[in-house]
C-alpha cells in the first residue's frame, strides 16, 4: 500500500466516539472554507463548508468551527465510524479569485 | 458527463520526455481546476480556469508546465521535458460558479524514470 508522508498528522479514535480535526490557515484573507474527505487512492470529496461571517456550521454528523481571531479551522465527527478512516483536508479561499489551497491534512483511523 | 473524467490514470514516462494529461469536467461546471498531489501531501494549487479564460497560472512550478481549455470544456496540462521531481498525482476539479463545492476526478499518476 501507499506510505504515509513523514508529516502528515495522524489522528486513531475508537469507533462511537467523536474526533476533532484541526487546521490552521495564514492567510487572513480567506473568507470561505472547505472540509474534504480523502480516502486511500480516490479524490477529494467534500464535506461541509463555512464562510467567514459563520463561526459554526453543522451537516450531517460534522461540525465545522471557524475562529477568525486565531485562523483556526476545526471539524467534528460524532460518533465516528470505521467509514470515516480517511485523510481530512481543510482548503481555503480569499476572494481575490476562484483558487483554493489545502492543508496538509490529518490521518484518521477509526479502531473498531 | 456525469463527474470528472481524468485521462490516463497512470502514465509512466522517462525523463526529458512531454506528457500530456487531460480533463473532462463536468458539463455544465465553468471553473476548472489543476492540483498536483505529491504522496502523504495536501493537493498543491497549480492554475485554474473560468470556461476558457486563466486568471491565475502562478502555482505552475515551472514553465515546462503549461494547461490549456481551448473551447472552455476539455482541458490539457502539459509537462514539457518531464523530471523526475515531477512524478505526482495530478488532479483536476470543477464547480459550477467557482465559489463552491469542487468536484475532483481520480487523478492521474504520473511516475518519471
Amino acid at each position: 500500500g501507499e506510505s504515509v508522508g513523514l508529516h502528515l498528522p495522524t489522528l486513531s479514535v475508537q469507533e462511537g466516539d467523536n474526533s476533532i480535526i484541526n487546521c490552521a490557515y495564514s492567510n487572513s484573507a480567506s473568507d470561505y472554507f472547505i472540509w474534504y474527505k480523502q480516502e486511500s487512492g480516490k479524490g477529494p470529496q467534500f464535506i461541509i463548508d463555512i464562510r467567514s461571517n459563520m463561526d459554526k456550521r453543522q451537516g450531517q454528523r460534522v461540525t465545522v468551527l471557524l475562529n477568525k481571531t486565531v485562523k483556526h479551522l476545526s471539524l467534528q465527527i460524532a460518533a465516528t465510524q470505521p467509514g470515516d478512516s480517511a485523510v481530512y483536508f481543510c482548503a481555503e479561499n480569499a476572494n481575490t479569485g476562484n483558487q483554493f489551497y489545502f492543508g496538509t491534512g490529518t490521518s484518521l483511523t477509526v479502531i473498531p | 458527463g456525469a463527474g470528472v473524467s481524468q485521462s490516463p490514470r497512470y502514465k509512466v514516462t522517462k525523463r526529458g520526455q512531454d506528457v500530456t494529461l487531460r480533463c473532462d469536467p463536468i458539463s455544465s461546471h465553468a471553473t476548472l481546476y489543476w492540483y498536483q498531489q505529491a504522496l502523504g501531501q495536501g493537493p498543491e494549487f497549480l492554475t485554474y480556469f473560468n470556461y476558457e479564460a486563466q486568471p491565475d497560472k502562478s502555482g505552475l512550478p515551472s514553465d515546462r508546465f503549461s494547461a490549456e481549455r481551448p473551447e472552455g470544456s476539455i482541458s490539457t496540462l502539459t509537462i514539457q521535458r518531464t523530471e523526475q521531481r515531477d512524478s505526482a498525482m495530478y488532479r483536476c476539479a470543477s464547480s459550477q460558479s467557482g465559489i463552491g463545492e469542487l468536484f475532483f476526478g481520480e487523478g492521474s499518476r504520473l511516475t518519471v524514470l
